[in-house]
């Protein structure tokens, strides 16, 4: 199947400080790519839905000034964490998608604000 | 807006039973309807997936689904259960977008965490 990759996969990181992850499709051009944040033990939350060339659609109560997104190829999607704080770690999962396809999800990136 | 309950948080099961996780959705349409499953500190992996056409579909690792319009159900099932089936499973629901067929936002449900004993 398609392979979609994030890195890093694992970051600590002082509280105030920005952290980028970034999410891959290996394989496949992902026209669009899902962000999801996750709290331990909880569900898949979606953050934001974005595509290729254009601006992200953030969810009800995602604060895109704070969690930026770039979706600057077909390849790459990037969630930066701006002004990080210990509320913000969680585990951030990517998934990308060819059109109409079926999603394929990243290994996920967990962000630990100290 | 669509939505998806998974009524059991965890379940216990022996190793060789079988093995049935609830899941119902809520969508006004058709939906596109999936499995995932997570093992720890890992992302997800799509076990099965309906979009149309029979209502029973096959899966990886030997798992099925049952789309249930009337019970606006998707319930996941396995004749006989692995020690590697201990997981977090997931339901989700596909929202259709536009004429052109599709879904974009793909809305979880809270999981349902599975463990095998011997």
């Amino acid at each position: 199947g398609a392979v979609v990759s994030q890195h890093p996969s694992w970051v600590i990181c002082k509280s105030g400080t920005s952290v980028k992850i970034e999410c891959r499709s290996l394989d496949f051009q992902a026209t669009t790519m899902f962000w999801y944040r996750q709290f331990p033990k909880q569900s898949l939350m979606l953050m934001a839905t974005s595509n290729e060339g254009s601006k992200a659609t953030y969810e009800q109560g995602v604060e895109k000034d704070k969690f930026l997104i770039n979706h600057a190829s077909l390849t790459l999607s990037t969630l930066t964490v701006t002004s990080a704080h210990p509320e913000d770690s969680s585990f951030y999962i990517c998934s990308a998608r060819r059109s109409f396809g079926e999603l394929f999800f990243g290994e996920g990136s967990r962000l630990t604000v100290l | 807006a669509q939505s998806v309950t998974q009524p059991d948080i965890h379940i216990t099961v022996s190793e060789g039973a079988s093995l049935e996780l609830r899941c119902n959705y809520s969508y006004g349409a058709t939906p596109y309807l999936f499995w995932y499953v997570q093992s720890p500190g890992q992302g997800l992996q799509l076990l099965l997936k309906y979009f149309s056409g029979d209502t029973l579909v096959q899966g990886i690792k030997g798992f099925e689904a049952e789309f249930k319009r009337s019970q606006s159900s998707f319930n996941l099932r396995k004749p006989s259960v692995h020690w590697s089936d201990a997981a977090e499973y997931f339901c989700a629901v596909g929202a259709q977008v536009g004429r052109s067929g599709g879904y974009q936002k793909v809305t979880f449900g809270t999981g349902t965490k599975l463990q095998v004993i011997p």
